[in-house]
Order: C-alpha cells, then sequence, then structure tokens
C-alpha cells in the first residue's frame, strides 16, 4: 500500500480564495482524521470520520472550514473564504478503527495564504 | 479529558539512553497511552502504546508506574536521526483525548 496519500503538497493562495485539501486513506481503514499543525497551537485534531461518518468535528475552527467524506477512499477539507491565518501545515491520518489504533499519517499539505 | 504534560525540549548525545517523561495525573481507568514520533517535514509516527507496567518493541519502552499518573518512553542508546518531536497521548477509545497532540517533547541529539 502507498500509506495516506494527500494532494496537493503545497498550495499558495491569496485571501479570499476557496482551498480545497484531499485525502486517501489506506485501503480497509475505517476512520480517518483531518490535524492542523502550527508553530503556535501544535497539533490540532480538526475532525474525525469513522465509517465515512463525522464523528466529531469539535476542533474544526469556524464555518468556514467544512469536510467530506464521500466514499471509503476520499476526503476532503474544504476552506472558503481562506486567510492568513489559516496558513499551516495539514496532515490527513487514518488507522484501521478509532483513535486509539495506530494512525498512519499522509505527507502534508503546507497552505499558505497570502 | 486526560491532560498531559511533557517538556518542551531535551538535549542528548549520540549512544545515550534517553527517558521522555510524561505526565497525566487525571487519566481515566480506561485510558491508553500512546507515543508518537515526527521528524521535522512529515507526519507523526506510532511509537509505542500501553496501558500499565512495561510494554517494549523494537524501537523503545514504555514503563508505567502502577498509579498510571505518568510514563516514561525509553529510547536506548539514540543517533541523531533520533532528532525529532516525541508526543504523548492519553485516551480510551471514542474519546478525542486520545487525538490531542499538543507540542511535544522537542529531542535534539548531538553527535
Amino acid at each position: 500500500d502507498a500509506g495516506v496519500i494527500q494532494s496537493p503538497r503545497h498550495e499558495v493562495t491569496e485571501m479570499g480564495q476557496e482551498v480545497t485539501l484531499r485525502c486517501k486513506p489506506i485501503s480497509g481503514h475505517n476512520s480517518l482524521f483531518w490535524y492542523r499543525q502550527t508553530m503556535m497551537r501544535g497539533l490540532e485534531l480538526l475532525i474525525y470520520f469513522n465509517n465515512n461518518v463525522p464523528i466529531d468535528d469539535s476542533g474544526m475552527p469556524e464555518d468556514r472550514f467544512s469536510a467530506k467524506m464521500p466514499n471509503a477512499s476520499f476526503s476532503t477539507l474544504k476552506i472558503q473564504p481562506s486567510e492568513p491565518r489559516d496558513s499551516a501545515v495539514y496532515f490527513c491520518a487514518s488507522s484501521f478503527q478509532g483513535g486509539l489504533d495506530e494512525q498512519f499519517f499522509g505527507p502534508g499539505t503546507r497552505l499558505t495564504v497570502l | 479529558l486526560a491532560k498531559t504534560t511533557q517538556p518542551i525540549s531535551m538535549d542528548s548525545y549520540e549512544g545515550q539512553e534517553v527517558n521522555i517523561t510524561c505526565s497525566h495525573n487525571n487519566i481515566a481507568t480506561n485510558d491508553y497511552i500512546t507515543w508518537y514520533q515526527q521528524f521535522p517535514s512529515q507526519g507523526p509516527r506510532f511509537i509505542i502504546q500501553g496501558y500499565k507496567t512495561k510494554v517494549t518493541n523494537e524501537v523503545a519502552s514504555l514503563f508505567i508506574p502502577a498509579d498510571r499518573k505518568s510514563s516514561t518512553l525509553s529510547l536506548p542508546r539514540v543517533s541523531l536521526s533520533d532528532t525529532a518531536v516525541y508526543y504523548c497521548l492519553v485516551g480510551e477509545e471514542g474519546s478525542q483525548g486520545n487525538l490531542i497532540f499538543g507540542k511535544g517533547t522537542k529531542l535534539s541529539v548531538k553527535p
């Protein structure tokens, strides 16, 4: 298996633009997680899916952020409109079942909002 | 929600054993303790997980005292490539508590 795949690896956009980050979890994994990492706040959980259903989205900062998982092999994290404070590295991770199981992280997407 | 406290940073030299301690005073009965490692420009990687006493794998050992209010990750004979951030997480299945990474401990291994 190729591991968790994220795209794009880097994204530079201007304030106000829509940004869509993509993730393909490891085949057979039932749980998917979106994290955001910054120097100031560390690694924060944004949202957690289990069997394609959002279980906990309390970490989503505000209504500008939305996440979907239309099927077991694909998820998106969308920011609309983007703001400079959204600049961070966004990681997607998957596990067989739940947060307690070993989570496998993707390479991350480095987002810069100008 | 069990909160964890770790040192912000630690320094070591190649060949030494490194012990990173994590405090989790309000750990719950069903909570497990998990450690992850993160290299620069990469996502975190699972190292080890335990509930009580001692767990050992090919990478590290995890020591958990009887009261479980703390845990110690032990890295034997570190090398330069062990320079990374180490995160301690505490929580039970289904709770977000297991998913709070925080800022971790930045370990710097020097030659």
